[in-house]
């Protein structure tokens, strides 16, 4: 099982606002996401990561940027907050073996923008 | 457009009954299967892996792949309250591909 954090849990932010949320995760994983999920839908991928210095767009068009300095750590950030952003983010690793790609969620980061 | 399909229900089961979650994905290159378990308000939690046809048991539950047909579905034995949840099937094709998960079946069990 993944140890996966992510930071804050919940936040309510202004308009405007600089966010970055967090997520890290203590198992070596190359591969980490980032999803968006309103209430009751499906999933959406934003931003992935294959390793250091990688980072791609996911198939949900998204005003928010990744960066991968390190293995354990894939924030994101939203230079100027909307209320269209809110929505609970899911963050998630998988690692690079075998033939497994199995992903493993963190407990996610319920982002309210007034 | 590779896309995994299911019922989004509700499916209302007894509590002591078999619940039977079903799902069909559309790209044949498809390699690998999963089924996640997500609680209102909660991440995602992955439950069962499956990569070859048949069947896969672990405890009350049992994944059975079929590639010729593009199925997989989830078999709960011994339906429990706790099972009520939302359930994701994904897929993907090797392991540097991106799962695809689809929009989830929400089960209900009967108390």
């Amino acid at each position: 099982e993944a140890d996966i954090y992510q930071t804050p849990r919940y936040l309510v932010i202004g308009t405007g606002k600089k966010i970055t949320l967090e997520c890290s995760q203590t198992m070596g994983h190359d591969k980490m996401y980032w999803y968006q999920q309103d209430p009751g839908m499906e999933l959406h991928l934003i931003h992935y990561s294959y390793g250091v210095n990688s980072t791609e767009k996911g198939d949900l068009s998204s005003e928010s940027t990744v960066s991968r300095i390190r293995t354990e750590h894939f924030p994101l950030t939203l230079e100027s907050a909307r209320p269209s952003h809110t929505s609970q983010y899911l963050c998630a690793s998988s690692p690079h073996r075998g033939n497994y790609n199995e992903q493993f969620f963190g407990p996610g980061t319920r982002l309210t923008v007034l | 457009q590779k896309e995994v399909e299911q019922n989004s229900g509700p499916l209302s089961v007894p509590e002591g009954a078999i619940a039977s979650l079903n799902c069909t994905y559309s790209d044949r290159g498809s390699q690998s299967f999963f089924w996640y378990r997500q609680y209102s308000g909660k991440s995602p939690e992955l439950i069962m892996s499956i990569y070859s046809n048949g069947d896969k048991e672990d405890g009350r539950f049992t994944a059975q792949l079929n590639k010729a047909s593009q199925y997989v579905s989830l078999l709960i034995r011994d339906s429990q309250p706790s099972d009520s949840a939302t359930y994701l099937c994904a897929g993907a094709r090797n392991r540097d591909d991106k799962i695809i998960f689809g929009k989830g079946t929400r089960l209900h069990i009967l108390p």
